[in-house]
């Protein structure tokens, strides 16, 4: 019962580098995002999903792009990873009969030097 | 626009006393409320969910909530914590609307002292 798979768990990268992080659920949602957990901050809301080959910008989207070509599967990308993005990324899904309830990977742990 | 007010950033309790987490809310209309629990190095977990229908809210390990429109609040109660309550805990609010999405409260850490 897999649930919300994210991949990879840890990275490092050099400031200027380009990485995607992967999230796949087995739980057929329409609805896919993408957070970032920092100290202090709560979860922000970078990107979301509405449904296959949708996206949208969510609160703090800036130098981060996504894709959802299969309904599992939301990517999200950097182009060119600056210090501010070190950060732990969480994937997260839900269907509207869910009535808003969540259902969350267990994090991405990225570090940009 | 909707927010989650949780006040403070660091609760500590000890063992077997009550605790109390709180959270207001602000919605321009009826919301649906949410407590998350977060565990070190794991992802978040639904504690409960208020969706209109009884105020008083029970969740999983024990911990309820009640749902207050007039002090628009939403505060999280366990009446004896125990070690394994030691954890980060969410507020989160959404609005009714079909696509709808969750703001989030910033958290607060909970200790639980032997």
């Amino acid at each position: 019962n897999a649930g919300v798979t994210q991949t990879p768990k840890f990275r490092v990268l050099k400031t200027g580098q380009s990485m995607t992080l992967l999230c796949a659920q087995d739980m057929n949602h329409e609805y896919m995002y993408w957070y970032r957990q920092d100290p202090g901050m709560g979860l922000r809301l970078i990107h979301y999903s509405v449904g296959e080959g949708t996206t949208a910008k969510g609160e703090v989207p800036d130098g981060y792009n996504v894709s959802r070509l299969k309904k599992q599967n939301f990517l999200l990308g950097l182009e060119s990873a600056a210090p501010s993005q070190t950060s732990v990324y969480f994937c997260a899904s839900n269907d509207r009969e869910n009535t808003g309830e969540l259902f969350f990977g267990e994090g991405s742990r990225l570090t940009v030097l | 626009a909707q927010s989650v007010t949780q006040l403070g950033s660091h609760v500590s309790v000890s063992e077997g006393a009550l605790v109390l987490l709180r959270c207001n809310y602000s919605s321009s209309v009826p919301p649906y409320l949410f407590w998350y629990v977060q565990y070190p190095n794991q992802g978040l977990q639904l504690l409960l969910k208020y969706t209109s229908a009884a105020t008083l809210v029970k969740g999983i390990n024990g911990f309820e909530a009640e749902f207050k429109k007039s002090e628009t609040s939403f505060h999280l109660t366990k009446p004896s914590a125990h070690m394994s309550d030691a954890a980060e805990y969410f507020c989160a609010v959404s609005d009714t609307g079909a696509n709808s999405k969750l703001t989030f409260g910033k958290g607060i850490t909970l200790s639980v002292r032997p």
